[in-house]
């Protein structure tokens, strides 16, 4: 049972231009919702946030939208750079009972191009 | 202020051995989380540990596998009597407590069982 999906496994898009990213999700308990970056043979470096309060966080080039109604987040990367490919993971979270474990989508390989 | 450190980083075992993965959480983090990536897939949840419990195991197998995270030292995950199965990218993560919604990813360890 994905719970958190991102259908593009992967994207190319031309240095300076924009990257979007999506991530949809089926569980109306999430109240948080992450962006993790990771490159090859490391741990996941986390980017930017959201909580489900609001419909946008921005920090930088990079900016979250939230569509609670369609259960829809975005990450926007503007200008898109070439130190930006990496894969990119959604990550959702549900304050369940004491514990708040993440929910990981599938993850998206962002190549940036010259 | 050091990040979360992993090791090993790389781990080869052999069927039916034991696999020791180590986890030291950021300085003045007492919440660890571990994570699975098996090849082509997200990050799996598996357990959650604040020092001396265990607050949710629900996404660790129920035979073979065990976790702590001591008073002192570092987070253990075991793996006894590993199968080809095993193989894969563990992760951990720490937080400084439970209303903190980032989690903070080591460099993860690489099982791969012969």
């Amino acid at each position: 049972d994905q719970q958190v999906k991102q259908n593009s496994p992967s994207l190319s898009v031309q240095e300076g231009r924009i990257s979007i990213l999506n991530c949809d999700y089926t569980n109306s308990m999430f109240d948080y919702f992450l962006w993790y970056k990771k490159y090859p043979a490391e741990g996941p470096t986390f980017l930017i946030s959201i909580s489900s309060i609001k419909d946008k966080n921005e920090d930088g080039r990079f900016t979250v939208f939230l569509n609670k109604s369609a259960k829809h987040l975005s990450l926007h990367i503007v200008p898109s750079q070439p130190g930006d490919s990496a894969v990119y993971f959604c990550a959702a979270r549900r304050l369940d009972g004491t514990a708040s474990k993440l929910t990981f989508g599938t993850g998206t390989r962002l190549q940036v191009t010259l | 202020n050091a990040g979360v450190m992993q090791n090993p980083r790389h781990l080869v075992r052999r069927r039916g051995q034991e696999a020791r993965l180590r986890c030291s959480p950021m300085k003045g983090h007492s919440h660890v989380y571990w994570y699975r990536q098996l090849p082509e897939e997200g990050l799996k949840f598996m357990v959650y540990l604040q020092k001396e419990n265990i607050i949710d195991e629900s996404g660790m197998p129920k035979e073979r596998f065990s976790a702590e995270f001591p008073k002192e030292g570092p987070s253990i995950l075991r793996i006894q009597q590993v199968v080809r199965g095993d193989s894969a990218a563990y992760f951990c993560a720490s937080s400084p407590g439970q209303v903190n919604n980032e989690q903070f990813f080591g460099p993860g360890t690489r099982l791969t069982v012969l």
